[in-house]
């Protein structure tokens, strides 16, 4: 069965450290990949995806992210967290030949003054 | 601007009672879907659609029900059949991908249903 596992559910990190939040997911073929940010009460934000191509991909709000084919991976990275980065972090795996999308559990990030 | 508008934000309802949650686009995307959110569980798919007059049902949908009359419209019941509805109910839409388009997902502002 597919999954798409978020071993973290809680992360806390001083405002300006760098930060990675790991995703891995299960399926036989490289799927969609995909990272959400979600403020409390409101819906899911994109912040960046992957189909093919480069690796590493560039999204919104200065994240970024790495698929690793071998390790069925794609971790969210940002060099310097701001306070306002404080939210929940979704990944998410797209499986088109079946026209749905599967979520990790997400990651609740606090950020330390 | 397009976007997904839900309603309403908040709903409370008593036991026994359905509920419908209203979920509109204007993106003009093909594919439209309903999510459950419960705290540490992540989203569950409930329902899913790709044309009008057509909906397949997600991981979780036993006491929901929808309809896709127009393209623009995915309403969801909540009914009295489900054993624990309250929750956070998200709607989303996409196109449906071709090529190297990913049609991702995108969502509403969610509706949080309360069952006193």
């Amino acid at each position: 069965a597919q999954s798409v596992t978020q071993p973290d559910i809680h992360i806390t990190v001083s405002e300006g450290a760098s930060l990675e939040l790991r995703c891995n997911y299960s399926y036989g073929a490289t799927p969609y990949l995909f990272w959400y940010v979600q403020s409390p009460g409101q819906g899911l934000q994109l912040l960046l995806k992957y189909f093919s191509g480069d690796t590493l991909v560039q999204g919104i709000k200065g994240f970024e992210a790495e698929f690793k084919r071998s390790q069925s991976s794609f971790n969210l990275r940002k060099p310097s967290v701001h306070w306002s980065d404080a939210a929940e972090y979704f990944c998410a795996v797209g499986l088109y030949n079946f026209n749905k999308f599967y979520f990790g559990s997400g990651t609740k990030l606090n950020v330390k003054p | 601007d397009g976007g997904i508008t839900q309603s309403p934000k908040y709903l409370f309802r008593k036991e026994g009672q359905n509920v419908t949650l209203s979920c509109e686009q204007n993106l003009n995307h093909d594919a439209m879907y309903w999510y459950r959110q419960d705290p540490g569980q992540g989203l569950r798919l409930i329902y899913y659609s790709q044309i009008v007059n057509d909906f397949q049902k997600g991981d979780i949908a036993e006491g929901y029900s929808v309809s896709r009359e127009k393209k623009e419209s995915f309403p969801l019941t909540v009914t009295s059949a489900q054993k624990n509805p309250t929750a956070f109910y998200l709607c989303a839409s996409s196109i449906l991908p071709s090529g190297t388009n990913t049609g991702e997902l995108f969502f509403g502002e969610g509706s949080r249903l309360t069952v006193l």
